[in-house]
């Protein structure tokens, strides 16, 4: 199956840029997208990307495909304590399947 | 927007026994469900795909006689954790998928708040 991979914690802060990195391994996969997960609560779709595009601009976020190397990021621009949260990379194919990274913890200090 | 409602949210069973999940589309119809289950720092991990009418679709290595998925309709599906124990443990977690969207994503699933299932 898919794995996708993304470093578990990030520290930043608030006002500073952050960035958090995912990897995939499989090639066909057709849009990628970042949830986040706040504390007791359900996934919420962040935004995401399509195959078929490198870059992707909504408010503060911005998220980059690099489909040659298989690698996605999503930077939060002037990161506020809101944002504390769990990012969540997934991708998906033509089955509609997601397939979810680990997770990413990011903190955010005044 | 699309709301997703799972109930309860919190759950402690007796080793033993069973615990129903259900799993409800709000405000829009879904033809697809999906269970996914969740450790501590671990990723969502898919259980089974649901398609309402039909029999669920499990992912390898899970039970489908421990797991029962009933997807009885189109805002309606349920998890019912058979004869459970302390490893049934975890935080479940289900998402519809409405109909094919001409908008994209067009296989965006929406997610429920989970349920918190502790197993003593």
């Amino acid at each position: 199956g898919e794995d996708v991979e993304q470093s578990l914690f990030l520290s930043v802060r608030e006002g500073d840029s952050s960035v958090i990195n995912c990897t995939y391994t499989d090639s066909s996969s057709t849009y990628l997208y970042w949830y986040k997960q706040e504390p007791g609560a359900g996934l919420q779709l962040l935004t995401y990307i399509f195959s078929n595009m490198d870059m992707k601009q909504d408010q503060r976020l911005t998220v980059l495909l690099n489909k040659k190397d298989k690698h996605l990021s999503l930077r939060i621009a002037d990161t506020q304590t809101g944002d504390s949260a769990i990012y969540f990379c997934a991708v998906s194919s033509n089955d509609y399947k997601l397939s979810f990274g680990a997770g990413t913890t990011v903190t955010v200090r005044a | 927007g699309a709301v997703v409602s799972q109930h309860p949210s919190r759950v402690i069973c007796k080793s033993g026994t069973s615990v129903k999940i259900e799993c409800r589309s709000l405000d829009f119809q879904a033809t697809t469900m999906f269970w996914y289950r969740q450790f501590p720092k671990q990723s969502l991990m898919l259980m089974a795909t649901s398609n309402e009418g039909s029999k669920a679709t499990y992912e390898q290595g899970v039970e489908k006689d421990k797991f029962l998925i009933n997807h009885a309709s189109l805002t309606l599906s349920t998890l019912t954790v058979t004869s459970a124990h302390p490893e049934d443990s975890s935080f479940y977690i289900c998402s519809a998928q409405p109909p094919t969207s001409a908008t994209p994503p067009a296989n965006e699933q929406f997610f429920g708040p989970g349920t918190r299932l502790t197993v003593l």
